[in-house]
This record gives structure tokens, sequence and C-alpha cells, in this order.
């Protein structure tokens, strides 16, 4: 199984540019997730999915939104690119309820976006 | 709101020898889960070692122990004979469940490993 995969890996993006960050998984899990990774800051939640058509907020959601259209894609939508947008993205998918609890969380390889 | 405390930014260990990496968590919750996660220079993240609230037992995973006290609120790993592959982030992470989806994670330990 390929798990998570996420694209691109790299990015560069000019201020006030659009992207859409990808993110498949094939293991059929209900949950998906988008964290962004800034130094010494540690894994921040932008936003969830419980299943298909269901998304809400995470900690960070400001600058982006979601749609997860079906179980297997969870893309991320940047509108209007800013500096504070560098960072690491990371997607990741669970089984639900208790199963998160006892496999935790399988991640993509992240995407790396630089916002110039 | 759950958080997650890894109160050392960065540390050093020796080849072939023991390190202790500390983390603390904040919950009222009674059952809830608790990983480490490794993240290596290649970004990927590794689960390395789970623990469920409700064991006594402290989980295992060959050279990977940990230590948890739920009374104190603390879950520290132990890594023994260290060896250069080990040398990485470290994310402690917290997971409650029922209406809570989410882990939440520390701000994560350097670790690095000296030949």
């Amino acid at each position: 199984n390929a798990g998570v995969t996420q694209t691109p890996k790299f990015r560069i993006l000019k201020i006030g540019q659009s992207m859409t960050l990808q993110c498949t998984q094939d293991m059929n899990h209900n949950y998906m997730y988008w964290y962004r990774q800034d130094p010494g800051m540690g894994l921040k939640l932008i936003y969830y999915s419980v299943g298909a058509g269901i998304t809400d907020k995470g900690e960070v959601p400001n600058g982006y939104n979601v749609s997860r259209s079906t179980t297997e894609d969870f893309p991320l939508r940047l509108e209007l690119a800013a500096p504070s947008q560098t960072s690491v993205y990371f997607c990741a998918s669970s089984l639900q309820g208790t199963a998160t609890g006892l496999y935790g969380y399988t991640f993509g390889s992240g995407t790396r976006l630089t916002v110039v | 709101a759950q958080t997650v405390t890894q109160s050392q930014p960065e540390m050093s260990v020796q080849e072939a020898e023991t390190v202790t990496l500390s983390c603390t968590y904040d919950t009222s919750e009674s059952n809830y889960y608790l990983f480490w996660y490794k993240q290596p220079p290649s970004r990927q993240m590794i689960l390395v070692i789970r623990q469920e609230a409700y064991k006594q037992q402290n989980a295992t995973e060959n050279r990977f122990s940990v230590n948890f006290q739920k009374a104190a609120k603390s879950f520290s790993l132990k890594i023994s004979d260290s060896q250069l592959g080990d040398t990485a982030m470290y994310f402690c992470a917290f997971y409650q469940g029922g209406s809570n989806y989410k882990l939440t994670f520390g701000k994560g330990t350097l670790l690095t490993v000296n030949p």
C-alpha cells in the first residue's frame, strides 16, 4: 500500500499566488488531517475531516480551505499566499475513534512551502 | 484544552549510551493515549511507541521504552544503546478520543547522537 501520498514535495510561491496541496490515502481511513510544522513550534492542526463531506477547523485555519469529496482525497487550498504561510505541511490519516489511539496517525512525507 | 510540554529543545548523547526525553501533559480526562514520534532529517514522521492511559505497564519497543507516570502526567521516552540513526526530532503527542479527534503535539526535542 502507498499509505498517505502528498504532492508536491517542495514549492516556492510568490506573495498573492494560490495553490493546492494534494493528499491521498489508500487505507480507507475515515479521519484525515492537515498540520503545519514551524521550527520550534511542533505541529499545529489546520483542518481535519471525519469523513467525506465533513470538515472542521483546527487551531490555525486562517488563510486555508479544504474539501473532502471522497474518502481518499483531502486537498488543502492556500488562497493569496503570505510569507507567514512558509512552513512544512503534513497530511495524515487515521482510523476512527479508539483505533486512532491504538495505531496513531499515518503521515505523508510532507510539503515544504516557501512564500517569497 | 489539552497541552503537551517538552521542556528540552535539544539534547545530545554519545553512541551506545542511554538518554531520556521528557514530556508532560495536561488533561482532566482519565482515558487517553500517548505517543512518541520520530522525525529524522528525511522529514518523515515515524511512530516510535505508544501508551494507553488505562494500562499501568510501561510500553517497550526494542531499545525504546517509556516511563508513564499518570498521576504526575508525565510520559518520558528512554532510548537505550543509542545509535547514530536515532538522531532526529522527537515529538510527544496526546490523543483523547471521543469527540476530540486530533493529536496534540509538543514542540519537539532535537536529539543528536554523537559517535
